[in-house]
């Protein structure tokens, strides 16, 4: 079976300081891994996706990713982190292209940035 | 643009009563969408896929007579919450696949009082 795991509800960054959200997965086949980001009663904006190819992925507003199939992990980074940046971020797993689109999420990490 | 819009953002009904959450494919002809739920703070919850002209699937554990879920038409998918009450209240956010990335509503604040 499918899952992601999130192993921090919560991450704290001072503005400036480069971030790291973590994210590990398990599928039987090939993995379609993406993250995304929920802002507070919003629905959730998608921020860069795994699918193939080079394992560091970069996405939207500066975040990017590595693939690392050994340790399973889909972590997501950014250098330096923005007050803006605090969310709700969440990993989520495809597995492979015959889901039909149904995702599998993580639990969710909440990020804070302060100033 | 969003490619997915989900209308109304927020709602309050009364205990017994029933609302309905439409969620439109803006810019695809969408065959499937998928209905989930977030409790605050908390992960999503896949509810059911609706499935355009046929019965919606599922997850286990959903109740198909409470959450009712139509996809009459390629762009248009309802849910609807039956005889609603306080511990139906939470955050029902619909989607749609792509080709590889999932398009997702801008999500309904549903509290029954």
């Amino acid at each position: 079976a499918q899952s992601v795991a999130q192993p921090e509800d919560q991450v704290n960054v001072a503005e400036g300081n480069p971030l790291t959200v973590k994210c590990t997965y398990s599928v039987s086949g090939n993995p379609y891994l993406f993250w995304y980001v929920q802002y507070p009663n919003r629905g959730l904006q998608f921020l860069l996706k795994y699918i193939t190819g080079d394992n560091l992925v970069k996405g939207s507003y500066g975040f990017e990713a590595e693939f690392n199939k050994s340790q399973t992990s889909f972590h997501l980074k950014k250098p330096s982190a923005l007050v803006s940046d605090s969310a709700l971020y969440f990993c989520a797993v495809r597995d492979g292209p015959n889901q039909g689109g149904k995702l599998i999420f993580g639990q969710g990490t909440e990020l804070s940035v302060k100033p | 643009g969003a490619v997915v819009s989900q209308h109304p953002s927020r709602v309050i009904c009364k205990s017994g009563t029933s609302v309905k959450i439409e969620c439109r494919s803006l810019d695809f002809q969408a065959t499937t969408m998928f209905w989930y739920r977030q409790f605050p703070k908390q992960s999503l919850m896949l509810m059911a896929t609706s499935n355009e002209g046929s019965k919606a699937t599922y997850e286990q554990g959903v109740e198909k007579d409470k959450f009712l879920i139509n996809h009459a038409s390629l762009t248009l998918s309802t849910l609807t919450v039956t005889s609603a009450h306080p511990e139906d209240s939470s955050f029902y956010i619909c989607s749609r696949s792509g080709p590889t990335e999932a398009f997702f509503g801008q999500g309904t604040r549903l509290t029954v009082v």
